[in-house]
């Protein structure tokens, strides 16, 4: 039978809204993480990181949480704008000498102007 | 900085024929790692290389696939003989230091396999 294409989770907010993305990782001893977006057509971009000692971290109109009691990590952005609109991947890594990132399956973010 | 290049940008080809994929990394990142990202399965890495050396290629689907890494400016990634399910958009990503700077990721080469 025909393949089922991956359903992206999808988000949709107004121009000026905030937005929560949320992504649950998979591998507890993972200790690196990353957000990335992609915009139509492009390569994934990077965002914003946090290492697993720490629970947030601020960027321009970005911030990232990270709850690992129950392997969570949350992207926030502020003030979301029409360039926003992309698909978002949070990426972990699980550290050691291993040098790859495991993306998750993304959410799609439409702002609405 | 150009940023990752990939070429060519788009490729089609049809079913049996010999397909190469090609990537410049940024000037003076040590690795190089070449995705595959499809609607069914995601981003899955393929194969990464340190200083020219491919450190792991556990994600390489089968032996249709190769890559090389001949120097620190240039990889290319085969797929002989292709097949409709290769249909897919490869990426090409390099870094200094992946647990400072992540990955930057070329604007990729979307194959059709007819």
């Amino acid at each position: 039978g025909e393949s089922v294409g991956l359903h992206l989770p999808t988000l949709s907010v107004q121009e000026g809204d905030n937005s929560i993305i949320n992504c649950a990782y998979s591998n507890s001893a993972s200790d690196y993480f990353i957000w990335y977006k992609q915009e139509s057509g492009k390569g994934p971009q990077f965002i914003i990181d946090i290492r697993s000692n720490m629970d947030k971290r601020q960027g321009q109109r970005v911030t990232v949480l990270l709850n690992k009691t129950v392997k969570h990590l949350s992207l926030q952005i502020a003030a979301t704008q029409p360039g926003d609109s992309a698909v978002y991947f949070c990426a972990e890594n699980s550290g050691g000498s291993n040098y790859k990132l495991t993306f998750g399956k993304g959410t799609l973010l439409t702002v609405n102007p | 900085d150009a940023g990752v290049i990939q070429s060519p940008r788009h490729e089609v080809t049809e079913m049996g024929q010999e397909v190469t994929l090609r990537c410049k990394p940024i000037s003076g990142h040590d690795y190089l790692f070449w995705y595959r990202q499809t609607m069914m399965r995601g981003l899955e890495l393929l194969i990464y290389f340190n200083n020219n050396v491919p450190i792991d290629d556990s994600g390489m689907p089968e032996d249709r696939f190769s890559a090389k890494m001949p120097n620190a400016s240039f990889s290319t990634l085969k797929i002989q003989p292709s097949e409709p399910r290769d249909s897919a958009v490869y990426f090409c990503a390099s870094s200094l230091d992946v647990l400072v700077y992540g990955y930057t990721f070329g604007s990729g080469t979307r194959l059709t396999v007819v």
